[in-house]
C-alpha cells in the first residue's frame, strides 16, 4: 500500500519567492496534519483537516501560510513570500480519525525547505 | 504547558546494552492515547505503538518493550540489547478525546548505540 506522499522531496528557493508543497494522504484517511520541524523548535503543528475541513490553524506562523485540502486526496501547503527562517523539513501526516477513537498519524516522508 | 515531556535529550549507550527512554505526559482526560515514533537518521517519521488510557498492560515486541503507568503519567520505552540500527530520534506524543485526533508531541530523545 502506498504511504503518504509528499512532493517535491527537496526545494530550494530564494527568498520572496513563492513555495508549494504538496501532499497525498493514505486512501481512506480522513485527517491531514501538516508538520515543520526545526533543530530549534522542533516538530511543530502547523494546521490539520478532518474531512477536508480545516479544524485548527492556531500553529500557522503568518499570514505568509496557507493550506488547502480541495478534496479527500490532495492537500497543498504555500508560502507567499518565503524567508530564510521559513527553512526547515515540512511533514504531512495522514490518519483515520474514528468517532471516540484516535488513530496513529502516517507520516510522509518529508519536504526540505531551504530559503536563500 | 507542555503535554509531552521527554527530559533525556540525548542518550549514548554501548552496543547490546538495555536503554529506556522516558515519556511523562500530562492531561485532565480520562481517555487519550499515547504514541511512540522513531525518526531514523534518513529523517522519515516512523509509528511504533498506541496505547489507550484504559489498556495499562505492558507490551513486548522483541527487543521493545513499553511501560505504562497511569500512577505517574508515564509512558517509558525500553530498547533491550541495543543495536547500532536503533540510533534515532525518539518521539512520544500524546492525543487526548477532548482535542480529537491532534496529537502533542515531546521533544524527542535522540539515542546514539555505539558499536
Amino acid at each position: 500500500d502506498a504511504g503518504v506522499i509528499q512532493s517535491p522531496r527537496h526545494e530550494v528557493t530564494e527568498m520572496g519567492q513563492e513555495v508549494t508543497l504538496r501532499c497525498k494522504p493514505i486512501s481512506g484517511h480522513n485527517s491531514l496534519f501538516w508538520y515543520r520541524q526545526t533543530m530549534m523548535r522542533g516538530l511543530e503543528l502547523l494546521i490539520y483537516f478532518n474531512n477536508n475541513v480545516p479544524i485548527d490553524d492556531s500553529g500557522m506562523p503568518e499570514d505568509r501560510f496557507s493550506a488547502k485540502m480541495p478534496n479527500a486526496s490532495f492537500s497543498t501547503l504555500k508560502i507567499q513570500p518565503s524567508e530564510p527562517r521559513d527553512s526547515a523539513v515540512y511533514f504531512c501526516a495522514s490518519s483515520l480519525a474514528q468517532r471516540g477513537y484516535y488513530n496513529e498519524q502516517f507520516f510522509g516522508p518529508g519536504t526540505r525547505l531551504t530559503v536563500l | 504547558a507542555q503535554k509531552v515531556t521527554q527530559a533525556q535529550t540525548e542518550i549514548s549507550v554501548v552496543e547490546k546494552e538495555d536503554v529506556t527512554l522516558d515519556c511523562v505526559y500530562e492531561t485532565r482526560d480520562t481517555t487519550y492515547y499515547l504514541f511512540w515514533y522513531k525518526q531514523p537518521p534518513s529523517g522519515e517519521l516512523v509509528f511504533l505503538i498506541r496505547r489507550n488510557s484504559f489498556d495499562e498492560q505492558n507490551e513486548i515486541s522483541g527487543r521493545y518493550s513499553w511501560n505504562f503507568q497511569k500512577s505517574t503519567s508515564s509512558f517509558n520505552f525500553t530498547i533491550t540489547a541495543s543495536q547500532v540500527v536503533d540510533s534515532a530520534v525518539y518521539f512520544c506524543a500524546l492525543s487526548e478525546a477532548r482535542t480529537g485526533n491532534q496529537f502533542y508531541f515531546g521533544t524527542g530523545t535522540s539515542l546514539t548505540v555505539i558499536p
